[in-house]
């Protein structure tokens, strides 16, 4: 088991509906980092949150982090065709290590 | 990512073959990491090195070595490649904790 948990596994929606991805654990981290992938590329950051009930919005995506900064959520408004991808939450822990949940694959259909 | 760069990008091993995978980075971040990727299962950690001269084990070090000669190189060594190690490899690179990850192209292994 990872030890941070992503969901849904998958997600395929319309143009223009709103989603959540999620990404829970059991330990606290000191800051929580969400990436996008791309099919044959590596992760690149979208947003990192460090404090807990951080909000942060980029565009039309919302970012939170748990109080207890042990989860967070991705929220899209009005999701488009370029929001496709894997969606990754990784959770920095002591020591510098970083870990990464499973991933959500999001696919917008047009 | 220009900033770090893994060779080779594709790579075929027979099963007991060994292999090292190269990584190196011209962003002067203290952290390195090696991650593998697998259908479903994100990125899992093999192994990481916060600073020079020291390596930790992640979430999936066996069957893996690592060295961290350099501030700039971090390689990943198979001594008997398996079937089930067959994955992307990727290599990444950090400065403080809560700064962004960079990551490399990637390394495409296939164990037969």
């Amino acid at each position: 088991t990872q030890l941070l948990e992503q969901s849904p596994q998958f997600l395929s929606i319309q143009e223009g509906e709103n989603l959540t991805v999620y990404c829970n654990s059991s330990s606290v981290f000191s800051s929580l980092q969400w990436y996008r992938q791309e099919p044959g590329e590596g992760p690149v950051l979208l947003v990192t949150v460090v404090t807990g009930g951080e909000v942060k919005k980029l565009k039309r995506l919302t970012f939170q982090f748990g109080d207890a900064r042990k989860d967070s959520s991705l929220h899209i408004t009005a999701a488009q065709p370029g929001d496709t991808g894997l969606y990754l939450c990784a959770g920095a822990l002591g020591g510098n290590k970083l870990v990464f949940g499973a991933g959500t694959i999001l696919r917008v259909k047009s | 990512n220009a900033g770090v760069t893994q060779t080779p990008k594709f790579q075929v091993l027979k099963t007991g073959q060994s292999m090292t995978l190269q990584c190196a980075q011209d962003m002067n971040h203290n952290s390195m990491y090696w991650y593998r990727q697998d259908p479903g299962m994100g990125l899992r950690l093999i192994y990481y090195s916060a600073s020079e001269g020291t390596t930790d084990k992640g979430e999936v070090p066996n069957g893996y070595n690592v060295s961290r000669l350099n501030k700039r190189e971090f390689s990943l060594r198979l001594e008997s490649a398996a079937p089930s190690q067959t994955s992307v490899y990727f290599c990444a690179l950090r400065g403080k904790s809560s700064t962004e990850a960079f990551f490399g192209q990637g390394t495409r292994l296939t164990v037969v």
